[in-house]
């Protein structure tokens, strides 16, 4: 079976710190794609980053770094500088690659981030 | 390119009542899926739909249903409201493909605002 775990329930930093969400997954599937989504109290859900389990490069976007780590099944995300603005539920979500299988986003429970000024 | 659009934002209903939720997906994208998001279960799939045809189905009840339009767009609807069916109802749209004999489906879903269903 498919599932994500995201053990960090609210994080609270204060702005300018780093911080790290977690994410665990587990799946039989060879290959699938993992995701970041961010939840701003608006309730969209934006896209953040989509990583392929057959690439374990790890990706960096400005603040942004994700750390993907095939061997302990895990796909964190680091927010260096973190700013207010960051305030949000965080999910890392994951997904089989192919139609016949279970094709649907698997969720975490999601990591609800504070940023305090 | 415009994103994802849901209609209404907001709707309140009556325990056995029904509702339908209307989604418009982002230009050229295919695929809609629907989700429900409770403080309580979290994020949890629906349905997938892809050229008119339910491809891929959630474990909802059958209260539950959507369809998809020539031009892509999708409804969802819930019928005999429950207070448990009180929820943020996402859409998601992505570029899909018809399948391909086994070739891994890459696309990304992209989220519309939701809607915020109060059922009292």
């Amino acid at each position: 079976a498919q599932k994500v775990t995201q053990a960090q329930t609210e994080i609270s930093v204060v702005e300018k710190e780093d911080v790290t969400l977690d994410c665990v997954y587990e799946t039989r599937d060879t290959t699938y794609y993992l995701f970041w989504y961010k939840q701003p109290p608006s309730g969209e859900l934006v896209f953040l980053i989509r990583r392929n389990s057959f690439d374990e490069q790890n990706e960096i976007s400005g603040r942004y770094s994700w750390n993907f780590q095939k061997s302990t099944s895990s796909f964190n995300f680091t927010i260096t500088a973190s700013q207010v603005v960051d305030s949000a539920v965080y999910f890392c979500a994951l997904r089989a690659a192919y139609l016949d299988s279970n094709y649907q986003l698997i969720w975490g429970a999601g990591t609800k981030l504070i940023i305090k000024p | 390119k415009a994103g994802v659009t849901q209609t209404p934002r907001y709707l309140i209903k009556t325990r056995g009542q029904q509702v339908t939720l209307s989604c418009s997906p982002i230009s050229g994208h295919r695929s809609v899926s629907w989700y429900q998001q409770t403080p309580g279960q979290g994020l949890q799939f629906l349905f997938e739909y892809f050229s008119e045809t339910q491809r891929n189905k959630g474990n909802f009840p059958g209260r539950f249903s959507g369809r998809q339009f020539s031009n892509s767009r999708s409804e969802m609807n819930v019928s005999t409201l429950e207070l448990g069916d009180s929820a943020l109802y996402l859409c998601a749209s992505s570029l899909s493909e018809s399948e391909t004999g086994g070739l891994p489906r890459q696309e990304t879903q992209y989220f519309g605002p939701g809607t915020r269903l109060l059922v009292l």
